[in-house]
């Protein structure tokens, strides 16, 4: 079975340009995660879609938004750039495994800088 | 809300040796629990989970992980490090009032002396 593919792996946007990142779940999976990480806040949850709605959101400006399309194929746009956008997004896949029971498979990421 | 701690943001030891990397959680509920590791340049790979199926959790790369519900951990071992097991960890945990609300530790990255 194919893993999270993310795409492009690598982006170097200038400041005040938006930027639309993507990622393909595993086949079956119906919810996607995004995460931003950085070394000095580490992993932070940025929102969580499931069968095209948005589940749940993290504490992130508005700038940061997502949508999923019906494959369950996700993306994630982040407008008016700032330079403390720069960070490594990692989207993570998940399918119940159980009643309650579930894990997530992550992506190779996107590094994004902003210059 | 749910959270984890990671005691220490680095652990070096010599190939070999005893791997312990610590991780402290705090959730009203009974959690989920989840042990990630990171390599250079790529995304997470799930090495062990506790969904309260059994106390011992075995994952994999030789890696286990015990929860302990009287001190709240969930520390991950293994017995003799590699060069290959160079990378960051990361501890994080879930419960299931809310499908795919994980927290994550902010990593402890393990260095392996040779």
């Amino acid at each position: 079975k194919a893993g999270v593919t993310q795409t492009p792996r690598y982006l170097i946007k200038t400041r005040g340009q938006q930027v639309t990142l993507s990622c393909s779940p595993i086949s079956g999976h119906r919810s996607v995660s995004w995460y931003q990480q950085t070394p000095g806040q580490g992993l932070q949850f940025l929102f969580e879609y499931f069968s095209e709605t948005q589940r749940n959101k993290g504490n992130f400006p508005g700038r940061f938004s997502g949508r999923q399309f019906s494959n369950s194929r996700s993306e994630m746009n982040v407008s008016t750039l700032e330079l403390g956008d720069s960070a490594l997004y990692l989207c993570a896949s998940s399918a119940r495994t159980g009643t309650y029971s579930y894990e997530q498979y992550f992506g190779p990421g996107t590094r994004l800088t902003v210059t | 809300a749910q959270s984890v701690t990671q005691l220490g943001s680095h652990v070096s030891v010599s190939e070999g040796a005893l791997v312990l990397l610590r991780c402290n959680y705090s959730s009203s509920v009974p959690p989920y629990l989840f042990w990630y590791v990171q390599y250079p340049n790529q995304g997470l790979q799930l090495l062990l989970k506790y969904t309260s199926a059994a106390t011992l959790v075995k994952g994999i790369n030789g890696f286990e992980a015990e929860f302990k519900k009287s001190e709240t951990s969930f520390h991950l071992t293994k017995p003799s490090a590699h060069m290959s097991d160079a990378a960051e960890y990361f501890c994080a945990v879930s419960d299931y009032t809310s499908d795919n609300d994980m927290r994550f530790g902010a990593g402890t990255r393990l260095t392996v002396k040779p």
